[in-house]
């Protein structure tokens, strides 16, 4: 099935020590999307790229960085994690902008 | 800018009761609408979607009609299961191509607990 993954699904990090989140995609969409979901809040987008075309949201912090080498793969790295970051993030794909997304199953960062 | 008003949770239902979730927005142009539920732990699963004013979207038993003079686009699902019991999300992505958000604008998700 094609489908959004993302590993680890659990990843704890030390305070300040970066880390890497990674996604991959078998549905061969264009667009990929990074969303940071604090608990009982609705997700926040992160950042997107369009095929390899990078856009930052005004908010995100500058901790807060991304990576697509190919089309399938997308990265979120966090230079230096502080305990504000814990959270789940989310990874999306959609096959053009502004259509229905599909969602990953999440990571869930801990920061000590 | 755009937004999406829900209902706040948790609702509460026992097992074959009539659900509403109250879904409004405000943006500009015709966005499209999107209703996302969210199992403990899990990721966002898209439920239904809806494009243009008065289509139904529908999917497991959910309904929700885009209404362009009432901003709505309500849930609804005429007899509920335990199963059902997870966090909806009303969506919305800005039409077109031009200036604007790329990414979906969320309200803040409903929590819906079904007991039997």
């Amino acid at each position: 099935d094609a489908m959004v993954i993302q590993n680890p699904r659990y990843q704890v990090t030390q305070f300040g020590k970066p880390v890497t989140l990674s996604c991959s995609q078998t549905l061969n969409h264009n667009v990929m999307y990074w969303y940071q979901q604090k608990s009982s809040q609705a997700p926040k987008l992160l950042f997107h790229y369009y095929d390899k075309d990078f856009n930052n949201e005004a908010d995100t912090p500058d901790n807060f960085q991304s990576r697509r080498p190919n089309t399938s793969f997308c990265f979120l790295d966090i230079r230096s994690p502080g305990l504000g970051d814990a959270a789940m993030y989310l990874c999306a794909t959609s096959r053009d902008r502004r259509v229905e997304q599909y969602f990953g199953p999440g990571t869930r960062l801990t920061v000590t | 800018g755009n937004s999406v008003t829900q209902m706040e949770g948790p609702v509460t239902l026992s097992e074959e009761a009539f659900l509403t979730i109250n879904c409004t927005y405000t943006a500009t142009g015709y966005p499209s609408l999107f209703w996302y539920v969210q199992y403990p732990g899990e990721g966002l699963q898209l439920l239904l979607k809806a494009t243009k004013a008065d289509d139904k979207g529908s999917n497991k038993g959910f309904e929700a009609t885009y209404r362009k003079e009432t901003t709505s686009f309500h849930l609804e699902k005429g007899s509920v299961q335990v199963s059902d019991s997870a966090v909806y999300f009303c969506a919305l992505s800005e039409a077109g191509s031009g200036g604007g958000a790329d990414g979906l604008t969320f309200g803040k998700g409903t929590h819906l607990i079904i007991q039997p």
